[in-house]
């Protein structure tokens, strides 16, 4: 199985600040690197797919990036709504496989 | 508006039995491989299994935690998604979501809200 590792696990930040989080895969998945955000009791919501590629309706302050093993979740001014927990997800190969999370906490 | 409605959810001995459904509407479910992913309590994601479409003959693929013991159907006529759990362990409990393929690799770009299995004695 692809293990994939996210860093920080919690990040405590500003409204404004940029903030980037770390997508490590064990092994390569080219770009098929997708990113979700999810907020206490809600379904996950995607964000980015194919690693850079920003899904509809999602504010440009958001941007991925990277190839290969190593990935990022850039967000560039953080806003109050943007406080959530997120996951990365290789596209890959089965078994699909979520990161264990990065919880980003107001400051 | 695409919207995924779970139900079926609630508490289950160990050892016993649970179907899930996932009912679909605001796109075209046949042509749609469907998927499970499942979220412990305070923990992460971690994916169950998906179906493919007629096309595909309805294929599965399951993760090694659940293989075995859970079974992912669909019956495109009601639009509607299913997961049947056998022998639940209470490393079973979690909130199962279903979530839509994209159509362009194995992301997810629409979620249901989720339905709570709880296994306990």
């Amino acid at each position: 199985d692809i293990q994939m590792t996210q860093s920080p696990s919690t990040l405590s930040a500003s409204v404004g600040d940029r903030v980037t989080i770390t997508c490590r895969a064990s092994q390569s998945i080219g770009a098929l690197l997708a990113w979700y955000q999810q907020k206490p009791g809600k379904a996950p919501k995607l964000l980015i797919s194919k690693a850079s590629n920003l899904d509809s309706g999602v504010p440009a302050r958001f941007s991925g990036s990277g190839s290969g093993t190593e990935f990022t979740l850039t967000i560039s001014s953080l806003q109050p709504d943007d406080f959530a927990t997120y996951y990365c997800q290789q596209c890959n190969t089965y078994p699909i496989t979520f990161g264990q999370g990065t919880r980003l906490d107001i400051k | 508006e695409v919207q995924l409605v779970e139900s079926g959810g609630g508490m289950v001995q160990p050892g016993g039995s649970l179907r899930l459904s996932c009912a679909a509407s605001g796109f075209t479910f046949s042509e749609r491989i469907m998927d499970w992913v499942r979220q412990a309590p305070g923990k992460g994601l971690e994916w169950v299994g998906r179906i493919r479409d007629k096309a595909n003959r309805y294929t599965t693929e399951y993760a090694a935690s659940v293989r075995g013991r859970f079974t992912i159907s669909r019956d495109d006529s009601k639009n509607s998604l299913f997961l049947q759990m056998n022998s639940l362990n209470t490393e079973d409990t979690a909130v199962y979501y279903c979530a839509k393929d994209s159509g362009s690799g194995k992301y997810f770009d629409y979620w249901g809200q989720g339905a709570l299995v709880t296994v306990s004695s």
